[in-house]
């Protein structure tokens, strides 16, 4: 089955302790790209990736780090995670990154910063 | 820069009711829409999409055309169902990799 999977689902954690939320796809997609989800908000780029060891910044990349090694991974982490991070994080992916494609999304990383 | 503001929420209608969720865009040129909906629990998922001015997306019983005119993009269903009950995001893009979307309407369809 085409899938964007994250692990985990849910994390509660402290302030300052390092994390990193996974995203992997099976769809042999060049584009991926994270998000954060905030009520009133809408969803917001994080950092996207145009393919392997190409990735930039989106429009809220402050607090958070990515890299892509290989296609079908593309890890979110958290160095030093503060409370203003608290959020609901999708992964996505699409074909390309045309500006008429597509994007499949993850089932959501709902993340808690004590 | 672009951007895309849609009707807020939340929206309560009863089954086979009527919904229009609006939506309108500021973008330069010809950006790509979409309607993206997400249903508890889950991420969004494509629901229709238009390319080009005076297209229409339909997919499911909904429906949004694409007025350059007045920069909307409106979905429209004729009657809907509890199942239709999610958040509905309206979203563009323009340049690759930079798609925007709106804040999301929360719709309850109650039978």
């Amino acid at each position: 089955e085409a899938q964007v999977t994250q692990n985990p689902r849910y994390l509660i954690t402290v302030t300052g302790k390092k994390l990193t939320v996974t995203c992997s796809q099976n769809m042999n997609h060049e584009y991926m790209s994270w998000y954060r989800q905030d009520p009133g908000l809408g969803l917001r780029q994080i950092y996207y990736s145009m393919n392997v060891e190409v990735t930039d910044k989106g429009d809220v990349p402050e607090g958070y780090k990515v890299s892509r090694k290989e296609k079908r991974n593309f890890p979110l982490i958290l160095e030093s995670p503060s409370p203003n991070q608290t959020s609901l994080y999708f992964c996505a992916s699409s074909l390309s990154p045309a500006v008429y494609n597509e994007q499949f999304f993850g089932p959501g990383t709902r993340l808690t910063v004590l | 820069g672009n951007s895309v503001t849609q009707m807020e929420g939340p929206v309560t209608l009863s089954e086979e009711a009527f919904l229009t969720i609006n939506c309108t865009y500021t973008a330069t040129g010809y950006p790509s829409l979409f309607w993206y909906v997400q249903y508890p629990g889950e991420g969004l998922q494509l629901l229709l999409k238009a390319t080009k001015a005076d297209d229409k997306g339909s997919n499911k019983g909904f429906e949004a055309t694409y007025r350059k005119e007045t920069t909307s993009f409106h979905l429209e269903k004729g009657s809907v169902q509890v199942s239709d009950s999610a958040v509905y995001f309206c979203a563009l893009s323009k340049e690759s990799n930079d798609m925007r979307f709106g804040a999301g309407t929360r719709l309850t369809v109650k039978p």
